[in-house]
């Protein structure tokens, strides 16, 4: 099992729609969580922390679910520039410090 | 401008020549790493680095070498490259290991790497 999984898309949808992404670890000791998106052969850019009572950000809204281990991300209002990938990623607690494991990413396509 | 910066961004080489790519960042951040992203495999840690002269394996080390002798800057050495590190290759840096909430990743702009 991976450690951070992703649905990989693509997710279709036309601008203007509300879409959701999941996201799951592994490891309960996971201590902070984040959504980065990626624009094609970009480098990924940090869209949000992911805190434990759910948080907001304009039209995007990231929430955690420690019990289920899933982190998910809700983007309203679809516009055409949300097009890109967005990555998962989970801080957790190993022997060796803490560590960054980033899911493959879920891919978003908004259309006319 | 706070950046990160990594050359080359394109190259193309062939197998056991060796060669570095360099990573330098503004933001005097002390953690820096080094990571390779490829299809359906999402972004593995090959290196990194907690502060000057401490450099520590990530995930897929094999057949890399990192150097961290000042602060900014943080090269990945490929002795002998082979065709299976053709990849994107990212450096990153911030101000601790993502621990806390506001441990924000800045990445390169990445380098393309093909290795015939």
């Amino acid at each position: 099992r991976k450690e951070v999984e992703q649905d990989p898309g693509p997710f279709n949808v036309p601008e203007g729609a509300t879409v959701a992404f999941n996201c799951t670890y592994s490891n309960s000791a996971s201590q902070s969580f984040f959504w980065y998106r990626q624009d094609c052969r970009k480098e990924p850019k940090l869209l949000m922390s992911v805190y434990s009572s759910g948080n907001e950000d304009g039209r995007f809204t990231a929430q955690l679910n420690r019990a289920s281990q899933y982190i998910s991300l809700l983007i309203r209002d679809s516009k055409l520039s949300d097009s890109a990938t967005y990555l998962c990623v989970v801080n957790s607690l190993t022997g060796g410090g803490n560590k960054l494991t980033f899911g493959t990413g879920t891919q978003l396509k908004v259309e006319l | 401008e706070a950046q990160v910066t990594q050359n080359p961004r394109y190259l193309i080489t062939v197998t056991g020549k060796k060669l570095t790519v360099t990573c330098s960042q503004n933001m005097n951040h002390e953690y820096m790493s080094w990571y390779r992203q490829d299809p359906g495999l999402g972004l593995r840690q090959i290196y990194y680095s907690m502060n000057v002269e401490v450099t520590d394996k990530g995930d897929v080390p094999e057949g890399y070498k990192v150097s961290r002798k000042e602060k900014r800057n943080f090269p990945l050495i490929l002795e002998s490259p082979s065709p299976n590190q053709t990849s994107l290759y990212f450096c990153a840096s911030s101000w601790g290991q993502g621990k806390g909430i506001t441990d924000t990743q800045y990445f390169g702009p990445g380098t393309r790497l093909t290795v015939l």
